[in-house]
C-alpha cells in the first residue's frame, strides 16, 4: 500500500492528452513540493516535474504539474508512443521523515 | 558528465551477505545526498533511505531501518547499500538516486541494481 495514491491505468490516443492524479495527506503532499517521474521499462525513473510545476532542463512543455491542498497532478497534452511508460509522483512524508512514492500510473497510448 | 554508476547484477543465496555500490562522478561527491530507492518485481518505487556523503549522516525509512545498512567512501566517491543476512524477500531492484532541487526531487539517477537472493 503506497502512501501517495495514483490510478493504476490512463490511456489515450496520441495527440490526445492525459492527466495523471496523486492523493495525499495533510503530512505529506499538504505540506511539500510534489515531484513526478516517468520509467520507461527496463529503465530507471528519470525527473520530469520537480517543486510541483517545474520541468527540469531538457524535458518539454507537454508535460505539466500542478497541486491544490493534498493533490498533485501530473498533464502530459500532445501524447506519443515514446510516452508508454509508468510514472510516479513523490514528496516528502514530515510527519514520517521520509519521501513517499506513489503506487505508479501506466500510461498506454491507444 | 555527470552520473552515478552501480555495480552489476548480483544472485546471491538466503543468509549471504552483500554490499553494492553507487559511483559518483562529474560533480562535488560530497556536497548532495544520495539515496537508495527499492523496485520490488512489477512495484512501485520504495525509499530506503539517504546519506549525505560530507559527514556520512545517514537516514532510514522505518520499514528499512536495521534491515539493511548505507554508507559512503569520500576516497571513493562511492555510496553503498549492504545486507548482512539476506532474505528471498530482498529480491528487487536497487537504485542509487541524487536529490538536485531539493531533498525529495531525484535528478540524477543509477542504471540500477538487480539483485536476486534464492532460498
Amino acid at each position: 500500500q503506497s502512501a501517495l495514491t495514483q490510478p493504476p491505468f490512463v490511456s489515450a490516443a496520441p495527440g490526445q492528452k492525459v492527466t495523471i492524479s496523486c492523493s495525499g495527506t495533510s503530512s505529506n503532499i499538504g505540506k511539500n513540493y510534489v515531484s513526478w517521474y516517468q520509467q520507461v521499462p527496463g529503465t530507471a525513473p528519470k525527473l520530469l516535474i520537480y517543486d510541483n510545476n517545474r520541468r527540469p532542463s531538457g524535458i518539454p512543455d507537454r508535460f505539466s504539474g500542478s497541486k491544490s491542498g493534498t493533490s498533485a497532478t501530473l498533464g502530459i497534452t500532445g501524447l506519443q508512443t515514446g510516452d508508454e511508460a509508468d510514472y510516479y509522483c513523490g514528496t516528502r512524508d514530515s510527519s514520517l521523515n521520509i519521501v513517499v512514492f506513489g503506487g505508479g500510473t501506466k500510461v498506454t497510448v491507444l | 558528465e555527470v552520473r552515478l554508476v552501480q555495480s552489476g547484477t548480483e544472485v546471491k543465496k538466503s543468509g549471504e551477505s552483500l554490499k553494492i555500490s553507487c559511483q559518483a562522478s562529474g560533480y562535488s561527491f560530497t556536497a548532495y545526498w544520495i539515496a537508495w530507492v527499492r523496485q520490488m518485481p512489477g512495484k512501485g518505487l520504495e525509499w530506503m533511505g539517504i546519506i549525505y556523503p560530507y559527514d556520512s549522516d545517514t537516514r532510514y525509512s522505518p520499514s528499512f531501518q536495521g534491515q539493511v545498512t548505507i554508507s559512503a567512501d569520500k576516497s571513493m566517491t562511492t555510496a553503498f547499500l549492504q545486507w548482512s543476512s539476506l532474505k528471498a524477500s530482498d529480491t528487487a531492484m536497487y537504485y542509487c538516486a541524487r536529490p538536485g532541487y531539493s531533498d525529495s526531487d531525484f535528478d540524477l539517477w543509477g542504471q540500477g541494481t538487480l539483485v536476486t537472493v534464492s532460498s
